[in-house]
């Protein structure tokens, strides 16, 4: 099993540009988060999805979509990149009943 | 909306010495409670988990944790630290229900001397 891939690994994007960010899972894993990280604030919730089609605002939700059209992916998308996006960001599944998520390995994602 | 705080930003212990990490939630209830382990440019790891029961939890690598509802404290604690064990540790919480997610620490910063 891949468990949670994300792509790309490494972005360097212009202010005002836009990019979806790439998450899938192979685990049936019914519920799928987006978190950002930045130094000395842990990790901040984006966005989140309880299942196919059922998307929800995390902490920190703006500039940022979402949308849920398989089990297996979760995309996020940046209408329009800001500086302030600068950012490692990672997502998370988890299945119904083991509430232990499991993390992809970061897109590290760079606005100038 | 619950919130949790680790008290240290960095710790420096000894190669072989015990750790103690910290962690304190805020809920009215007892939550799901969790630490993660993030080494350098890596993705988050489950170290261990606490849904309920007893209130001493063995997780992996050594690591175990003491959930204590009067302190509303979750500490992570290792009897000896190996030289791999540096890394950033993150203590995270999420309400017992269904559909809740994960509200995280700042993390501790974790460095072994020699």
């Amino acid at each position: 099993n891949a468990g949670v891939t994300q792509t790309p690994k490494f972005q360097v994007l212009k202010t005002g540009q836009s990019m979806t960010l790439q998450c899938a899972q192979d685990m049936n894993h019914e519920y799928m988060s987006w978190y950002r990280q930045d130094p000395g604030m842990g990790l901040r919730l984006i966005h989140y999805s309880v299942g196919a089609g059922i998307t929800d605002q995390g902490e920190v939700p703006n500039g940022y979509n979402v949308s849920r059209s398989t089990t297996e992916d979760f995309p996020l998308r940046l209408l329009s990149a800001a500086p302030s996006q600068t950012s490692v960001y990672f997502c998370a599944s988890r299945g119904q009943i083991n509430y232990g998520y499991t993390f992809g390995s970061g897109t590290r994602l760079t606005v100038v | 909306a619950q919130s949790v705080t680790q008290p240290d930003i960095h710790i420096t212990v000894s190669e072989g010495a015990s750790l103690e990490l910290r962690c304190n939630y805020s809920y009215g209830a007892t939550p799901y409670l969790f630490w993660y382990v993030q080494s350098p440019g890596q993705g988050l790891q489950l170290l261990l988990k606490y849904f309920s029961g007893d209130t001493l939890v063995q997780g992996i690598k050594g690591f175990e944790a003491e959930f204590k509802r009067s302190q509303s404290s979750f500490n992570l604690r290792k009897p000896s630290v190996h030289w791999s064990d540096a890394a950033e540790y993150f203590c995270a919480v999420a309400p017992p229900s269904r559909y809740s997610t994960l509200t995280f620490g700042k993390g501790t910063m974790l460095l072994v001397s020699p």
